[in-house]
């Protein structure tokens, strides 16, 4: 079964400093990952995925995720952080079935200190 | 391209009254269609999904129900509803195996 495990539920960072934001997954099968973004009182926002191939994602928003297989890792990055960052984030793996279930993450909450 | 509505926006309804949210997809045909609710400061929680027309899985057993009675339209429904009916709700649509789900704007509802 696969499964997802979001590491810090609030995360603050300065604006200008690096974003990361950590997120380590479990399954059985090649995973497909995504991570998605959700701004209050918005639905969520896919920012990228992993499919198979190359292992550094990029993203919308400047946003960018490494896929380490040996370490079952697929944290999120963002060099510098600006202000409008400041929101819930998710990832989520994808579940190997003919209804395409994904399972999300308890989501991480970015703040940018000004 | 496609898109995907949910209404209403926000919601307000007493405790036992009943409820019909609606989502409907446009610009893909056959998509997967999903109801989530998400709890004040918590993750998703996966209500509903539906493969085809009149076909619906419940993934949790509770006072709410769905139905599909178009290829593009996906309805949460409930007789009476409950204080811990409360929440936001999210419709998504997806295309097949191992692809991503793409959300509405959702709708929250709040009982009394």
């Amino acid at each position: 079964a696969q499964s997802v495990t979001q590491l810090g539920s609030h995360v603050s960072v300065s604006e200008g400093a690096l974003v990361l934001l950590r997120c380590n997954y479990s399954s059985s099968v090649p995973p497909y990952l995504f991570w998605y973004v959700q701004y209050p009182n918005q639905g969520l926002q896919l920012l990228l995925k992993y499919t198979t191939g190359a292992t550094l994602v990029k993203g919308i928003n400047g946003f960018e995720a490494e896929f380490k297989k040996s370490e079952t890792s697929f944290h999120l990055t963002k060099p510098s952080a600006h202000m409008s960052d400041a929101a819930e984030y998710f990832c989520a793996v994808s579940v190997a079935s003919s209804a395409s279930k994904i399972i999300f993450g308890s989501g991480t909450r970015l703040s940018i200190r000004p | 391209s496609q898109t995907i509505h949910q209404w209403p926006a926000t919601l307000v309804q007493p405790v036992g009254s009943p409820l019909s949210l609606e989502c409907t997809v446009e610009g893909t045909s056959n998509p997967n269609l999903y109801w989530y609710r998400q709890a004040a400061g918590r993750g998703l929680q996966l209500l509903f999904y539906s493969v085809g027309i009149g076909q619906i899985s419940s993934e949790v057993p509770q006072n709410l129900s769905a139905s599909r009675p178009q290829d593009r339209q996906f309805i949460l429904s409930s007789k009476k509803l409950l204080l811990s009916d409360s929440g936001f709700y999210l419709c998504a649509w997806g295309t097949g195996v191992n692809q991503p789900q793409h959300f509405g704007d959702g709708t929250r509802l709040s009982i009394l």
